[in-house]
């Protein structure tokens, strides 16, 4: 079974509008931590967002939200107000338990395509 | 200071020939990660090391593949008779260390992609 699964292979958003790219785990460890990351063309890994699963307030972090629904094993990102320079894949990661050094484990990403 | 960077940017190579990709992480980061990310995929775990020692090579995915950290800073991923299927972009990432939220953040380099023909 798939740990982390994105199930939109594209988004299309204008500028200036929001987007929710959508993102579901699956884990029996109560201790995790969830991540976004965005993949420009350049093909760096860019970090954008953390949310651990005791936080009890989502994640911010500038234009960059995460709606985290633990109930439902949901780590959705929303990007306010969209800008063409966001236009590059995003990937969900989850990272298990709390023992050092644990590797994070990828969705397959979301390609984001921004329009003027 | 300078974030994590990755040597070669690209390599291409001839089917059972020997290559060695080289990763410098942020100074002063004692956790290393190697992944590879095939195309249309996300990337996929293959060695973490804590300081020099390989901490979890469970993501290596034959005898081939080898990846040393001698004095716990640069790394190097070594991979012997090389395949097409082995084609993919390595990256390499660190982070500060173990524990917490924050300093267990994860961060990549620019990967080095692998072609062999």
């Amino acid at each position: 079974a798939q740990k982390i699964t994105q199930t939109q292979p594209g988004m299309f958003v204008q500028e200036k509008e929001a987007v929710t790219l959508d993102c579901t785990y699956d884990t029996s460890d109560p201790s995790y931590g969830l991540f976004w990351y965005k993949q420009p063309s350049s093909g760096e890994m860019i970090f954008l967002i953390y949310q651990g699963s005791y936080d009890q307030q989502n994640a911010t972090e500038g234009r960059y939200s995460l709606n985290f629904q633990k109930a439902r094993k949901s780590a959705n990102l929303v990007i306010s107000a969209s800008q063409l320079g966001d236009s590059a894949m995003y990937f969900c990661a989850m990272r298990e338990g709390q023992q050092a050094g644990t590797a994070l484990i990828f969705g397959k990403g979301t390609t984001l395509s921004v329009s003027s | 200071g300078a974030g994590v960077s990755q040597t070669p940017s690209n390599k291409v190579t001839e089917k059972g020939k020997y290559v060695e990709l080289r990763c410098d992480p942020i100074s002063g980061h004692t956790a290393l990660y190697w992944y590879r990310q095939s195309l249309g995929q996300g990337p996929e775990f293959l060695i973490y090391f804590q300081g020099t020692g390989a901490a979890d090579d469970s993501g290596l995915p034959n005898d081939r593949f080898f990846a040393v950290r001698p004095e716990g800073s640069v790394s190097t991923l070594k991979i012997q008779r090389t395949e097409r299927g082995d084609s993919a972009v390595y990256l390499c990432a660190s982070a500060s260390g173990p524990s917490g939220r924050k300093t267990d953040t994860q961060y990549f380099g620019p990967g080095t992609r692998l072609t062999v023909l």
